[in-house]
């Protein structure tokens, strides 16, 4: 059975940073793309990163929306997948999942930026 | 960027009515096109993927179709369980793009 379970949400000043984890379970993880996907408080889903399998040498993808200040990485021994995000905005607050492939899905991280 | 325009944003019907919500691409995404069902306080759960193919556990009631740009999911018969958030997903290509979601209330 495949489980994603994230953690390291939680509430943080504007210009912090912070790092969420999502533990891959039932699978083999560096097979897989793995994406970050977040859901803003009442809002629709917005994609903002990936991670290609070993395949395509875990490359990354982006949204405009997170570029240049969040970073998607694996840690392919403990089938960790990470998204360090730095100078975060109030607008980044949200419902952080990851999923394997937009087909399986954890439960969701929630991240609040305020002062 | 591929644009998904998701409609209705919102909608009600009665239990046993037909229902389609449809989710029009700006540009060709051939079939790869994914619609979720997505409960208060809980994660999307695909339900079709392919833009017509069932997803394991989903009721028949259920389908997706294409028409060109325009993709729709249908629910043939309304059932109270199917009050959701609806959302559209384009995989063709990177940036992954949503709709802007359907909020599907039963009258």
């Amino acid at each position: 059975e495949v489980k994603l379970v994230e953690y390291g949400g939680g509430l943080v000043q504007p210009g912090a940073s912070l790092r969420l984890s999502c533990e891959a379970s039932g699978f083999t993880f560096s097979d897989f793309y793995m994406e970050w996907i977040r859901q803003a408080p009442g809002k629709g889903l917005e994609w903002i990163a990936a991670s290609r399998n070993k395949a395509n040498d875990y490359s990354t993808v982006y949204s405009a929306s997170v570029k240049d200040r969040f970073t998607i990485s694996r840690d392919t021994y403990k089938s960790i997948l990470y998204l360090q995000m730095n100078t975060l905005k109030p607008e980044d607050t949200a419902i952080y999942y990851c999923a394997r492939e937009v087909r399986d899905w954890g439960q969701g991280v929630m991240v609040t930026v305020s002062s | 960027d591929i644009q998904m325009t998701q409609s209705p944003s919102s909608m009600s019907a009665s239990l046993g009515d037909r229902v389609t919500i449809t989710c029009q691409a700006s540009q060709d995404i051939g079939n790869n096109l994914i619609w979720f069902q997505q409960k208060p306080g809980k994660s999307p759960r695909p339900m079709i993927y392919y833009a017509t193919n069932l997803a394991n556990g989903v009721p028949s009631r259920f389908s997706g179709s294409r028409s060109g740009s325009d993709y729709s999911l249908t629910i043939s018969s309304l059932e109270s369980e199917d009050m959701a958030d609806y959302h559209c997903l384009q995989y063709k290509q990177y940036p992954l793009t949503f709709g802007s979601g359907t909020k599907l209330e039963i009258k």
